[in-house]
């Protein structure tokens, strides 16, 4: 159980397009989902929080602007990088959790985004 | 602030045992997980801690002593497929997740 699915695995796009990532819980409902990029050899670095119907909570330093992000239902999240520039290339990974206390974050299988 | 602190590195062999240890400064505490995260994969669960004492999962186990804010992961029978990182994280008082920088660890045969 708790799975996680997150699509693309992979995706290269231009400088300047936008890219938008999803992620979805298929067997719970995930009362709140994050997201994080990671760059190589580095620890997960938290860049939003977000809850079904309200507005993502962004960490300090995360562009709201660019980092879209849409938790429109309890499974489904999504991630839009707009006008990506290559400096964001990265590993981008969302989780999810069903409550609060014990229960886990589940996490996708994660987007390489490669930007040229 | 806020800190988690785990060795960067470790080497251990095929067969052995392996402890990592994980200390953690935060605004109070509602658990401790550890996650095991091969090189270009997510993160997966391995185990949870919110009370002292030892966890055993197969042949991994985790430890908590929340008067010393100290945990470790220990594994046994070490497999060359555990190659990989081992994150610490902890859950604050505001249920906020603090990641360790994760230690990588080294199965030679």
């Amino acid at each position: 159980g708790a799975v996680v699915s997150q699509h693309p695995s992979r995706v290269i796009c231009k400088s300047g397009t936008s890219v938008k990532i999803e992620c979805r819980s298929l067997d719970f409902q995930a009362t709140t989902m994050f997201w994080y990029r990671q760059f190589p050899k580095q620890s997960l670095m938290l860049m939003a929080t977000s809850n079904e119907g309200s507005k993502a909570t962004y960490e300090q330093g995360v562009e709201k602007d660019k980092f879209l992000i849409n938790h429109a239902s309890l499974t489904l999240s999504t991630l839009t990088v707009t006008s990506a520039h290559p400096e964001d290339s990265s590993f981008y990974i969302c989780s999810a959790v069903m409550g609060t206390g014990s229960s886990p974050l589940h996490f996708g299988n994660g987007t390489r985004l490669t930007v040229t | 602030g806020q800190n988690i602190d785990q060795p960067t590195e470790m080497t251990a062999t095929e067969g052995a045992i392996v402890q990592i240890n994980c200390t953690y400064q935060t605004s109070g505490f509602n658990g401790l997980f550890w996650y095991q995260q091969h090189a270009g994969e997510a993160p997966t669960f391995l185990s949870y801690n919110v009370l002292d004492g030892l966890e055993e999962k197969g042949r991994f186990s985790s430890f908590l002593s929340r008067s010393k804010g100290y945990s470790y992961l220990l594994l046994k029978e070490l497999q060359m497929k555990d190659s990989a990182s081992y994150l610490c994280a902890v859950r604050d008082s505001n249920y906020q997740l603090i990641w360790g920088a994760g230690t990588k660890l080294i199965i030679k045969p």
